[in-house]
């Protein structure tokens, strides 16, 4: 149980392209799933919370209008990257929690890669 | 402001070497301290919870423990399979984020033969 995945795996674009990742809870229903970037040798860093239904909640420091969250059914949640250059190239995870529990479970992630 | 320290950086053990990670921390209010596997390219993979001062669990070759001020990741017999990077993380109670989790930077964790 509690089962998370993440659609591409990898992605190649171009500078000045949008690019949408898609994050799914398989076995439950996520109310908030959230959205991380880890660069080389780093650990997570939270970039937003996504709650269904409603805006999501973005960390200092992130512009939210570079990073349109969608989280438009409990069990959905997307992350478009937009007009994306070389520097947002990464590896962007996410994560959810089963209804009641403070676990996250984390998808397989997906690696940018901006040209 | 939440933080989290993990030392050593990197740990290289032989095949049955036992050691430990070190994990500390500083939150105002834990909820939970979470103990994650990561192994390269991939996301991290749940290990273990911990909730109050004096907790312990124990899965195969693995087991966490908590004070008021750090975990302890105890790898007993090491096998080169338990080659990964470990992260804490910690979750605050009372806080508007929710479920939000505070990572440290990791312990990558060689075993060889």
């Amino acid at each position: 149980g509690a089962v998370v995945s993440q659609h591409p795996s990898w992605v190649i674009c171009k500078s000045g392209t949008s690019v949408k990742i898609e994050c799914r809870s398989l076995d439950f229903q996520a109310t908030t799933m959230f959205w991380y970037r880890q660069f080389p040798k780093q650990s997570l860093m939270l970039m937003a919370t996504s709650n269904e239904g409603s805006k999501a909640t973005y960390e200092q420091g992130v512009e939210k209008d570079k990073f349109l969250i969608n989280h438009a059914s409990l069990t959905l949640s997307t992350l478009t990257v937009t007009s994306a250059h070389p520097e947002d190239s990464s590896f962007y995870i996410c994560s959810a929690s089963p209804p009641g529990w403070n676990e996250q479970f984390f998808g397989p992630g997906t690696r940018l890669t901006v040209l | 402001e939440d933080q989290v320290t993990q030392s050593p950086e990197a740990l290289r053990l032989q095949e049955g070497e036992s050691s430990s990670l070190n994990c500390s921390y500083t939150v105002s209010g834990l909820r939970g301290l979470f103990w994650y596997r990561q192994d390269p390219g991939k996301g991290p993979e749940f290990l273990f919870t911990l909730y109050s001062a004096g907790e312990e669990k124990e899965k195969e070759r693995l087991k966490a423990t908590l004070t008021k001020k750090e975990s302890f990741l105890h790898i007993t017999a090491p096998k080169p399979e338990d080659s990964a990077t470990y992260l804490c993380a910690v979750q605050a109670a009372g806080k508007g984020g929710g479920n939000k989790l505070t990572f440290g930077t990791g312990t990558q964790l060689k075993v060889e033969l």
